[in-house]
């Protein structure tokens, strides 16, 4: 089965400046898809940036940017020019690429708490 | 146009109840899912359903049900309700023949179950 891990429960950064949220995961599949979704206060789920296994350049969403090392099995999320609006829980989750059993389910990782000082 | 919405937002009941949330998403998906988001924020899949078949996570428990009248309506009923089952509960959708997009998410319901 899949896990999907994230070490940091919480990190702070200041506006502007750069933070960088880890994930780790473990699979035996060669084919996935990996995503950082973001959890503000009002709860709603909003995509932030995805990523293809098979893709070896990193995806880039204006300030979002990942860093994938499929070897390792890591998958960081670099927030550059940090702003009061990206404050929240920012969860990585992963997709299999086979149907399969999973039906296309997001497995989680735990969350990490993102705050942001003015 | 709300994509997945949820309703109701919010719902407190009493321990023994019965309860149903529901879920319609108006983007054309196949696939429809209930996560489980505890008081830690862990979310967990409870269920997903594609088409008539229906995937169901073994540790949910079979007080929930979920009942899908059509491709864009996949309903949550819980029987019985017990404090541990108070939590936020997510439905979501995707396209089952599109693996690389995004799971697109409702706005989640709290149920606190007193």
């Amino acid at each position: 089965a899949q896990t999907v891990t994230q070490s940091q429960p919480e990190m702070s950064v200041q506006e502007a400046e750069t933070v960088t949220l880890s994930c780790t995961y473990d699979t035996s599949e060669s084919d996935y898809y990996l995503f950082w979704y973001k959890q503000p206060p009002s709860r709603q789920m909003i995509l932030v940036i995805r990523q293809e296994a098979y893709k070896q350049q990193n995806a880039t969403e204006n300030r979002f940017s990942v860093n994938f090392q499929k070897a390792a099995k890591s998958f960081s999320l670099k927030i550059s020019d940090s702003q009061l609006g990206d404050a929240a829980m920012y969860f990585c989750a992963y997709r299999s690429a086979s149907y399969g059993g999973s039906q296309g389910n997001l497995i989680f990782g735990k969350g990490t708490k993102l705050s942001v000082k003015p | 146009d709300t994509a997945v919405s949820q309703t109701p937002k919010y719902l407190v009941t009493q321990m023994g109840n019965d309860k149903s949330i529901k879920c319609e998403q108006n983007l054309g998906h196949d696939t429809m899912y209930w996560y489980k988001q505890d008081s830690k924020k862990f979310l967990k899949i409870m269920f997903s359903y594609n088409n008539k078949e229906l995937i169901i996570n073994e540790t949910v428990p079979n007080r929930f049900s979920p009942k899908s009248p059509d491709k864009a309506h996949l309903n949550l009923h819980i029987n019985s309700l017990e404090l541990g089952d108070s939590a936020v509960y997510f439905c979501a959708s995707s396209q089952r023949t599109v693996m690389n997009t995004e799971a697109f998410f409702g706005q989640g319901t709290r149920l606190t179950v007193v």
